[in-house]
């Protein structure tokens, strides 16, 4: 399984794009990354999901260069409800009994300031 | 998508005493997880909860500790047995849906405090 590491905390303030870089060296050809946001006292919420280049949805983009061993989450114009935990996942989406994306890393608590 | 519920929401139990926390799952599922995170940690994956067989349990964790049963494609059920003090976290249950992306939809979890 593909290790993850992200920094184990950011702070922002209101208005800013945020940005977490997850690492993960040795991802394997058929591995995706995804991204969940966790805010106290409730699960994880899935936020993006990618295989290359750039991914953009209705929260967040999500960027991988050429080589995949580094992503980077893009919250835009982050508010005071962006304050949480945000985890990096690596590995093969589950179908049919296979797959791996199961490992979380560490995660990056994000705090964001009036 | 999926909506899961998680019975209880929390609870405090005694030393030595056993707990079995239910997730129940709005739609049927093939596989669900069973995780533990320990305040201001990450999740840990205990076992994956496969319709009609055993489950899969990671490293680090045993059946007899933590039986699981998967009766239906939409309910499973975790058992703390013989529970310590060290087993006072959150628990969760979540499914993984594939459709135009993977996803993993999370319960609520349940928090256990033991004395």
């Amino acid at each position: 399984l593909a290790k993850t590491t992200q920094p184990i905390s950011m702070d922002s303030y209101e208005g800013q794009e945020v940005n977490i870089t997850c690492s993960h060296n040795n991802i394997a050809t058929n591995d995706y990354i995804t991204w969940y946001q966790q805010f106290p006292s409730q699960g994880p919420r899935f936020i993006i999901q990618g295989y290359k280049t750039k991914v953009t949805n209705e929260v967040a983009s999500l960027f991988i260069p050429a080589d995949r061993k580094s992503s980077t989450l893009s919250l835009p114009r982050v508010s005071l409800s962006d304050t949480a935990v945000y985890y990096c996942l690596v590995g093969v989406p589950m179908n049919n009994n296979a797959g791996n994306m199961l490992t979380f890393g560490g995660g990056t608590r994000l705090m964001v300031k009036p | 998508s999926a909506v899961i519920s998680q019975k209880p929401s929390r609870d405090i139990c005694q030393r030595g005493t056993s707990l079995t926390i239910q997730c129940q799952v709005d739609s049927q599922v093939t596989m669900m997880f069973w995780y533990r995170q320990q305040p201001g940690q990450s999740l840990t994956l205990i076992a994956t909860a496969n319709q009609g067989s055993e489950a899969t349990y990671e490293s680090g964790f045993v059946i007899d500790k933590f039986p699981i049963s998967r009766p239906n494609l939409t309910f499973s059920t975790l058992t703390v047995s013989n529970m310590s003090p060290e087993d006072s976290s959150i628990y969760l249950c979540s499914v993984e849906v594939w459709g135009e992306r993977n996803e993993q939809f999370f319960g609520p979890g349940t928090r256990l405090t033991v004395l």
